[in-house]
């Protein structure tokens, strides 16, 4: 199994582009999260979703869109990326049941100059 | 806002010490409790859950959970350099989403 597999890795944008991070999990998990992680602070949830067809907002979803479409994948969307925007991205996944137990992606690294 | 706190440390232990890490939560209502560790870039990782008041111990590590003072803590005992990371508190309040606490930095020294 290869877990959570996010891409690319590394990625500078410049300000109003647009892009998606891609996360695919081979798990056959319900749950999927997109968060982010500025430097010395914790991670910030942007959209989650419980099943394909489902997304929700969470804490700080301002500038981003998700879809899902399908169990395995939850892109995240960027659409005229700020500085702000610059930050480490992590998408994660959860089977149903083990509501703390979550399986993170390696992390995407964006910076928006 | 539900609020997950820990402070930002970092914490210095020697090598063998017990090194104790807190977070207090907001959120009344929450149900689960974690400990993730973050080696500097990389992903976290879960270490521990606790759901119920009172210790669990796992290894050298032990959480403890007082949900009347909204207070969660990890022990590490025989603390290692290999430890060294930072180590994030998350609660859930019984829904289907995760909060995070910005993390406690821990330095073990050999």
């Amino acid at each position: 199994n290869a877990g959570v597999t996010q891409t690319p890795k590394f990625r500078i944008l410049k300000i109003g582009q647009s892009m998606t991070l891609q996360c695919t999990q081979d798990m056959n998990h319900n749950y999927m999260y997109w968060y982010r992680q500025d430097p010395g602070m914790g991670l910030k949830l942007i959209y989650y979703s419980v099943g394909a067809g489902i997304t929700d907002k969470g804490e700080v979803p301002n500038g981003y869109n998700v879809s899902r479409s399908t169990t395995e994948d939850f892109p995240l969307r960027l659409e005229l990326a700020a500085p702000s925007q610059t930050s480490v991205y992590f998408c994660a996944s959860r089977p149903r049941g083990l509501d703390g137990e979550l399986f993170f992606g390696e992390g995407s690294r964006l910076t928006v100059l | 806002q539900k609020e997950v706190e820990q402070n930002s440390g970092p914490l210095s232990v020697p090598e063998g010490a017990i090194a104790s890490l807190n977070c207090t939560y907001s959120d009344r209502g929450s149900q689960s409790f974690f400990w993730y560790r973050q080696y500097s870039g990389k992903s976290p990782e879960l270490i521990m859950s606790i759901y119920s008041n009172g210790d669990k111990e796992d290894g050298r590590f032990t959480a403890q959970l007082n949900k009347a003072s909204q207070y969660v803590s990890l022990l590490i005992r025989d603390s290692q350099p290999s430890d060294s990371a930072t180590y994030l508190c998350a609660v859930t309040p019984g829904y289907s989403t995760l909060t995070f606490g910005k993390g406690t930095m821990l330095l073990v020294s050999p």
